[in-house]
């Protein structure tokens, strides 16, 4: 069975370039998530979507990062312009409704972008 | 206070040991708990999944909750060199839809 997967696994950019970064969850999940990971804060929900509708943003750091989902096979984190203090480990993860579309299903994630800002 | 605690450690053990990971949680409508392991340069991969109180076990690893004390243990049963990476725990409350609680992390290394 074909994972979560992210797109690119690493990128290079300077400091005010648009950062894009792409993910397609595991086919039947309706809910994504998309975390970044760093050594001094660990691992912080940015965004979730259900249903790919947006539920909760209040982890996005700032008006820089915007993230959109227009299907259920695809979803996108943009960080325009960008800044060094961006540089991180980018997770998308996914999970199933359950039975009754019910809370509480185990995230799965993809093996992340590694995104560095000079 | 963060909701989640757990020690980052490093945590150090010749192999053959058997390996307590723990974390300990304040909110009391957590019912659903995981633990996550991952590898350097991987994502989280779920190890074990439980729903409220209680023990699960799957091959060398055992899953505990003990939702009176909010604190919750992973097991690892003779370690190998293979189970070192970073254990994270992680909750979800029954009131808080499908947003996940993950713990710090805590890094394990199993020496030959």
């Amino acid at each position: 069975d074909a994972g979560v997967i992210q797109s690119p696994r690493h990128e290079v950019t300077e400091m005010g370039q648009e950062v894009t970064l792409r993910c397609k969850p595991i086919s039947g999940h309706n809910s994504l998530f998309w975390y970044r990971q760093t050594m001094m804060r660990g691992l912080e929900l940015l965004i979730y979507f259900n249903n790919n509708v947006p539920i909760d943003d209040s982890g996005m750091p700032e008006d820089r990062f915007s993230a959109k989902m227009p299907n259920a096979s695809f979803s996108t984190l943009k960080i325009q312009p960008s800044e060094p203090r961006d540089s991180a480990v980018y997770f998308c993860a996914s999970s199933d409704p359950g039975q009754g579309g019910s809370s509480g299903q185990p995230q799965h994630f993809g093996d992340g972008t590694r995104l560095s800002i000079l | 206070q963060k909701e989640v605690e757990q020690d980052p450690g490093p945590l150090s053990v010749p192999e053959g040991a058997i390996v307590s990971l723990n974390c300990t949680y304040s909110n009391s409508a957590f019912q659903y708990f995981m633990w996550y392991r991952q590898y350097s340069r991987k994502g989280p991969e779920l190890l074990m999944y439980t729903y409220s109180s209680g023990n699960k076990e799957d091959g060398r690893f055992t899953a505990q909750v003990d939702k009176s004390s909010k604190y919750i243990s992973l097991f690892i049963r003779d370690s190998q060199p293979s189970d070192s990476a970073t254990y994270l725990c992680a909750m979800i409350s029954n009131t808080g839809g499908f947003k996940t609680i993950f713990g710090a992390g805590t890094r394990l290394f199993v020496k030959a």
